[in-house]
């Protein structure tokens, strides 16, 4: 089972529409948590940190369940360019704190 | 600020050549990491370095090679390059002012698509 579980997609939605994606996590030792976005053949960079009491930044909201050991992020009124590679992303309280990556959630946004 | 550079953008490699990847960060982070991504797959960590003169094996260091004498630098040497070398290599950094902890938010450079054949 992989560290950090994410649907591939990819999410095709309107503009103007409101989509959420889910991620799980396996290792209860994991302390933090991000979502990281990584445009076509581009580098990945932090879009949001992710807080245990869920937190908002604009049209972005980031849930944290930890009983249940998964994270969302919800995107309102989406834009054409919200299109993107979204990369759920947690860090691990044990040993290097490294960043393990998921595989991404794919969405696309259509006029 | 530049950010984190690497080079070259883009490399083909024939079977069993050796190249160093480059890159450089400005940001004076004490982190530094080489990640590599597959299609489909997540960054997998190759090596990592907590500051000058350290560095230490990620999840898959085989095949691979580091070195950090300064805290700007950090190349990557590939020796006997192989087909499954075959990625995307993206170098990142980050400040953390813990020791075992590599800072909430990583940089990363553009990346360098290699493709050994």
């Amino acid at each position: 089972r992989k560290e950090v579980e994410q649907d591939p997609g990819p999410f095709n939605v309107p503009e103007g529409a409101t989509v959420a994606f889910n991620c799980t996590y396996s290792n209860s030792a994991s302390q933090s948590f991000f979502w990281y976005r990584q445009d076509c053949r581009k580098e990945p960079k932090l879009l949001m940190s992710v807080y245990s009491s869920g937190n908002e930044d604009g049209r972005f909201t980031a849930q944290l369940n930890r009983a249940s050991q998964y994270i969302s992020l919800l995107i309102r009124d989406s834009k054409l360019s919200d299109s993107a590679t979204y990369l759920c992303v947690v860090r691990r309280n044990t040993g290097f704190q490294k960043l393990v990556f998921g595989t991404g959630t794919r969405l696309l946004v259509s006029p | 600020n530049a950010g984190v550079t690497q080079t070259p953008k883009f490399r083909i490699l024939k079977i069993g050549q050796s190249m160093t990847l480059q890159c450089t960060q400005d940001m004076n982070h004490n982190y530094m990491y080489w990640y590599r991504q597959d299609p489909g797959m997540g960054l997998k960590l190759i090596y990592y370095s907590v500051g000058a003169g350290i560095t230490d094996k990620g999840e898959v260091p085989n095949g691979y090679n580091v070195s950090r004498s300064t805290t700007e630098d950090f190349p990557l040497r590939l020796e006997l390059a192989a087909p499954s070398q075959t990625s995307v290599y993206f170098c990142a950094s980050s400040y953390s002012i813990g020791a075992s902890g590599s800072g909430e938010t990583q940089y990363f450079g553009p990346g360098t698509r290699l493709l050994v054949l």
